[in-house]
């Protein structure tokens, strides 16, 4: 799977929206970009996928970039609960494993 | 319905025993996949199976780490002979299909502490 590239970590108040980045440059056409997050001492969570379109669900918005080499997960409104190490990842369609990167960090303060 | 489900939340062993992690995906789902989280790191793929059979081991230590995924009940992570460096969290999850669109459901993990 090809490489995303995520800041280490983000602050944000509570209420405020985050958005967090994620860089790509070298995804593939087939690439699925999939979000996930791990709070602590829990097992991953799934976020949100796409593939070109931009993409909303009831935990979060995913924009991905025209050129693909790019993609911001949104959380319009972070709460404690989302204090959470979040994952960008690409997954093709002949792949089956998740290849997790380091995350980026977020940190919510009330 | 019931998530992905794994026993035991927390298991420790002394050097030289065995570990059994056993993992119940969703009902529906025939992929499973064990990942493992070693302290302060981040989670790297071990094992993809489906029904009785093993379909990706590349990120499994090639001794004493072994799985299997039976027809009838859970799939079970073995570890034999465990070493103090086998400390870690032991994630499974299960999808529905494979591929770049399918989504992966994780259990809560089973932590191991080798002493």
């Amino acid at each position: 799977d090809a490489k995303t590239t995520q800041p280490n970590s983000m602050e944000s108040n509570e209420e405020e929206p985050v958005h967090l980045p994620c860089n790509h440059s070298t995804i593939s056409g087939t690439d699925y970009i999939h979000w996930y997050r791990q709070l602590p001492s829990q097992g991953p969570e799934y976020v949100i996928h796409g593939l070109t379109s931009n993409v909303n669900n009831r935990m979060a918005s995913l924009a991905i970039a025209e050129d693909r080499k790019s993609s911001t997960l949104i959380l319009h409104r972070a709460t404690l609960r989302d204090a959470a190490v979040y994952y960008c990842i690409l997954n093709g369609n002949a792949g089956n494993m998740l290849t997790f990167g380091g995350g980026t960090r977020l940190m919510v303060k009330p | 319905n019931a998530g992905v489900m794994q026993n035991p939340r927390h298991l420790v062993r002394r050097r030289g025993q065995e570990a059994r992690l056993r993992c119940s995906p969703m009902k529906g789902h025939s992929h499973v996949y064990w990942y493992r989280q070693l302290p302060e790191e981040g989670l790297k793929f071990m094992v993809y199976l489906q029904k009785e059979n093993i379909i990706d081991e590349s990120g499994m230590p090639k001794e004493r780490f072994s799985a299997e995924f039976p027809k009838e009940g859970p799939s079970i992570l073995r570890i034999q002979q465990v070493v103090r460096g086998d400390s870690a969290a032991y994630f499974c999850a299960s999808s529905h299909l494979a591929g770049g669109t399918d989504t992966q459901y994780f259990g809560p993990g089973t932590r191991l502490t080798v002493l």
